[in-house]
């Protein structure tokens, strides 16, 4: 399979602990695209990387929440010490350079958090 | 401040016909669109794209319209199909920063037989 791989598929945390989200890309992709989806919206954009470097992040909150995309191994979203509200759906995208035929999406990591 | 809506959360058609679903934009510097479409649990799926140099881009069933002076587009499905029932999102990028799309809510397409 040659998509994007999200895992876990179900995340399920108590408030005050951490939530890790990991993404693989589509291999030869060089950009990575995280989107959380709250219920009963759509999809906000988070931030945007490429290999080692994070070239948007103008919609990731300014606390707790910190994305990376190694120069090896999958993107990782951490959620330091999660709310209620951090329950949604998140998802991962990626793209090669050029935008013509748009991302493709991973399957979601859903986060509930009790 | 959303810079891409879609205003109409849900549409019914029946089956055979025509289904449009609309977008609104407000950034003049989206340049260019994309149609996505998402069945619950998974993740949205590429469906159409159009670049603001043209004003009609044509896939099988699915054509897409941009009409740039009032930063409109629209995603046409004809004949529409049960399967075709999904949340289609509508999305929009600019050249100065081309890999970030901003998204709609999306419009829930109901296509009954």
């Amino acid at each position: 399979n040659a998509g994007v791989m999200q895992n876990p598929r179900h995340l399920v945390r108590r408030r005050g602990q951490e939530a890790r989200l990991r993404c693989s890309p589509v291999k030869g992709h060089s950009h990575v695209y995280w989107y959380r989806q709250l219920p009963e919206e759509g999809l906000k954009f988070m931030v945007y990387l490429q290999k080692e470097n994070i070239i948007d992040e103008s919609g990731m909150p300014k606390e707790r929440f910190s994305a990376e995309f190694p120069k090896e191994g999958p993107s990782i979203l951490r959620i330091q010490q999660v709310v209620r509200g951090d329950s949604a759906a998140y998802f991962c995208a990626s793209s090669p350079l050029d935008r013509v035929n748009g991302y493709t999406f991973g399957s979601g990591t859903r986060l509930t958090v009790v | 401040d959303q810079q891409v809506k879609q205003n109409s959360p849900s549409l019914s058609v029946q089956e055979g016909r025509i289904s449009i679903l609309n977008c609104d934009y407000t950034n003049s510097m989206f340049d260019y669109f994309l149609w996505y479409k998402k069945y619950p649990a998974e993740g949205p799926t590429f469906l159409i794209s159009i670049s603001s140099i043209k004003d009609k881009n044509e896939d099988g069933r699915f054509t897409v319209f941009l009409n740039k002076s009032a930063k409109h587009l629209s995603l046409h499905i004809v004949p529409s199909q049960p399967g075709d029932s999904a949340v289609y999102f509508c999305a929009a990028s600019a050249r100065t920063n081309a890999g970030k799309s901003t998204f709609g809510d999306g419009t829930t397409l109901t296509v009954k037989p």
